[in-house]
């Protein structure tokens, strides 16, 4: 089955600073698709970047990027020049094979930024 | 562009009554999933819709169920309401199944169950 992990519940940066949330994932699949989103206190789920696994290029998206490391399966999320509304919590989730839509998430990091 | 919008945003119930919410999908967007976000399970897949039709569903019992309208539009309903029940709904949509498209979320709904 596949899984997502994100082994930190928990992460600070300053204000300006950059920061990089972890995700691992395990799937035997050739092709899959791998996000991460961010939710604000508020509830609402907002999409950040998107890495296809056949995608050859890291992707980027203003101020965040994806360092996807295929043969590691690892596919963790930068963000540079922290803001104070970068504040939430942030997940990773992967498209299930066989051309479903569903989604499996970790356990998400709650980040914090700092002034 | 409108995104994913979701009504109600908060609702309280009592135990044992039934919910409604809806959701209206991104315009162009024909694919509609749910999602149940509670503190101790997290995220968990509710179901899946494309074209009407259910394509996929989670591990939950009968009484939450969903459906799918012509113009993409989607409904969840939970009958017999429990205290567990209580949790974030969040609906996603996407253009359609199996195109590597960006899968998008709304606001959510925030039920309480009394």
């Amino acid at each position: 089955a596949q899984k997502i992990t994100q082994t930190q519940p928990g992460m600070f940066v300053q204000e300006k600073e950059a920061v990089t949330l972890d995700c691992t994932y395990d799937t035997s699949d050739q092709s899959y698709g791998l996000f991460w989103y961010k939710q604000p206190s508020s509830g609402e789920m907002i999409f950040l970047i998107y890495q296809g696994s056949y995608d050859e290029q890291n992707a980027t998206e203003g101020r965040y990027s994806l360092n996807f490391q295929k043969a590691r399966k690892s596919a963790n999320l930068v963000i540079s020049a922290s803001q104070l509304g970068d504040s939430a919590m942030y997940f990773c989730a992967m498209r299930e094979k066989g051309g479903s839509e569903k989604l499996v998430f970790g356990k998400g990091t709650k980040l914090t930024v700092n002034p | 562009k409108a995104g994913v919008t979701q009504t109600p945003r908060y609702l309280i119930k009592t135990r044992g009554q039934q919910v409604t919410l809806s959701c209206s999908p991104i315009s162009g967007h024909r694919s509609v999933s749910w999602y149940q976000q509670t503190p101790g399970q997290g995220l968990q897949f509710l179901f899946e819709y494309f074209s009407e039709t259910q394509r996929n569903k989670g591990n939950f019992p009968g009484r939450f169920s969903g459906r799918q309208f012509s113009n993409s539009r989607s409904e969840m309903n939970v009958s017999t309401l429990e205290l567990g029940d209580s949790a974030l709904y969040l609906c996603a949509s996407s253009l359609a199944p199996g195109q590597g498209s960006v899968i998008y979320f709304g606001e959510g709904s925030w039920l309480t169950v009394v």
